[in-house]
């Protein structure tokens, strides 16, 4: 089992819509998790760090349930520029490892 | 203004040959991290190193090599082991400490064996 992941998707999305997906990791270890966005080609880029039980910046809100070891990320009022590829990244308890998901795909359509 | 810089962007490796991808940020951080990405996959990591002179295997090692003698630097070296090296390399740093950080890459290395 990998530790740490993602429905690889694609999420087809309507322009203004909602979508949410999951991530599960493996770890219990883990201390924190990140959501970062890549787009095609390019390096990833970090859309929100997930501390305690979770965090709201704008339109995303990003949800870290221990029990069940899952972490979540919610897009509202979808944009087109919103399609890309969200990775979700576990972080080592000693703090100096990060383990990455397979990513999600977005794709957000008119 | 502070950053990681990867280079070259594109390379061209020969079947059997050793290429070193370069990899250097002005950022002070201390850890930094070898990633390789396949078409449609997520990151696996190569090797990462937390201090100067101290480097550990990550999970696909096998088949490269790294050094760290200046914090700045970690070049990582794709030796002819590698017997699939076309891919996607993208280098990170981040401090280390006991607390939640943030990782910056660099734009990435695109290899491909001709």
């Amino acid at each position: 089992r990998k530790e740490v992941e993602q429905d690889p998707g694609p999420f087809n999305v309507p322009e203004g819509a909602t979508v949410a997906f999951n991530c599960t990791y493996s770890n219990s270890a883990s201390q924190s998790f990140f959501w970062y966005r890549q787009d095609c080609r390019k390096e990833p880029k970090l859309l929100m760090s997930v501390y305690s039980s979770g965090n709201e910046d704008g339109r995303f809100t990003a949800q870290l349930n221990r029990a069940s070891q899952y972490i979540s990320l919610l897009i509202r009022d979808s944009k087109l520029s919103d399609s890309a590829t969200y990775l979700c990244v576990g972080q080592g308890a000693a703090g100096n490892k990060l383990t990455f998901g397979g990513g999600t795909r977005v794709l957000v359509k008119p | 203004d502070g950053g990681i810089t990867q280079s070259p962007k594109y390379l061209f490796r020969k079947e059997g040959q050793n290429v070193t991808l370069s990899c250097e940020q002005n950022l002070n951080h201390d850890a930094m991290y070898w990633y390789r990405q396949d078409p449609g996959q997520g990151l696996r990591l190569i090797y990462y190193s937390q201090i100067v002179n101290d480097f550990q295997k990550g999970d696909i090692a096998e088949g490269y090599s790294v050094s760290r003698e200046k914090k700045e630097s970690f070049p990582l070296t794709v030796t002819s082991a590698q017997k699939n090296p076309t891919a996607f390399y993208l280098c990170a740093s981040m401090t280390v400490w006991t607390g939640i950080t943030e990782a910056f890459f660099g734009q990435g290395t695109r290899l491909t064996v001709v």
